[in-house]
């Protein structure tokens, strides 16, 4: 089943911060995130598994809520270049690799 | 280091048509995974190749098959196209085990 993305849009200024969630019915193994710039592929953010820690770099971060089967996504003090569609994509067994996208969340940075 | 490669980049196909798409992995990668992206969605999954074999395969009609070579590249294969195929087609590659999967920069395929 899709994991469902919050919230769908969302338009900040350049420095502002925005968190974006990824829920999901079942129980997931890892979770993914991507960002996709218009007419480009998806690029890897960063992956975070069942059992691990928060994980991050530079101004962007990413935690796991094992119990609720949830994802955050954290960008602080946006940049420009943060704009794009940002995607989870979650893996239900371990290894398969198998992703199941959400439908995404775009966001818009502005000078 | 090359990425991940594709081609066409574009595509104009009619109804009833077939269609070839092509992929070859990052260097050093020998698992292909192939996602239909439709316009506004995420990229939903149609199959992983490893090993020259399909492994997995997402909710798509037979219509859709593919291969894998023994240089680890794929085709993804879509016969009597229909309107509703009209996407982008991603190819994604990872090394068996590890979990991060690398995209590349799609083909988008339009049916008229």
């Amino acid at each position: 089943q899709q994991p469902v993305q919050s919230p769908q849009a969302v338009i900040l200024r350049e420095g502002e911060d925005a968190v974006i969630n990824c829920s999901s019915s079942k129980a997931l193994y890892s979770v993914h995130w991507y960002r996709q710039k218009h007419g480009e592929a998806p690029v890897f953010l960063m992956i975070l598994l069942k059992g691990g820690e928060q994980k991050g770099h530079e101004k962007i971060s990413a935690s796991f809520n094992e119990k609720k089967q949830q994802s955050s996504l954290y960008l602080t003090a946006s940049q420009l270049s943060y704009s794009g569609t940002y995607f989870c994509g979650t893996e239900l067994v371990l290894g398969n690799e198998k992703l199941t996208f959400g439908t995404g969340t775009r966001l818009t940075i502005i000078p | 280091d090359a990425g991940v490669t594709q081609s066409p980049t574009h595509l104009i196909k009619t109804r009833g048509q077939q269609v070839t798409l092509r992929c070859s992995p990052k260097s050093g990668h020998d698992t292909v995974s192939w996602y239909q992206q439709a316009l506004g969605q995420g990229p939903q999954f149609i199959f992983q190749y490893y090993e020259e074999e399909e492994r997995q395969r997402g909710n798509f009609p037979d219509r859709f098959s593919g291969h894998q070579f023994p240089n680890y590249s794929s085709e993804l294969n879509v016969n009597a196209l229909l309107l509703g195929d009209s996407a982008l087609y991603l190819c994604a590659s990872s090394i068996e085990g590890e979990e991060t999967q690398y995209f590349g920069p799609g083909t988008r395929l339009l049916v008229l």
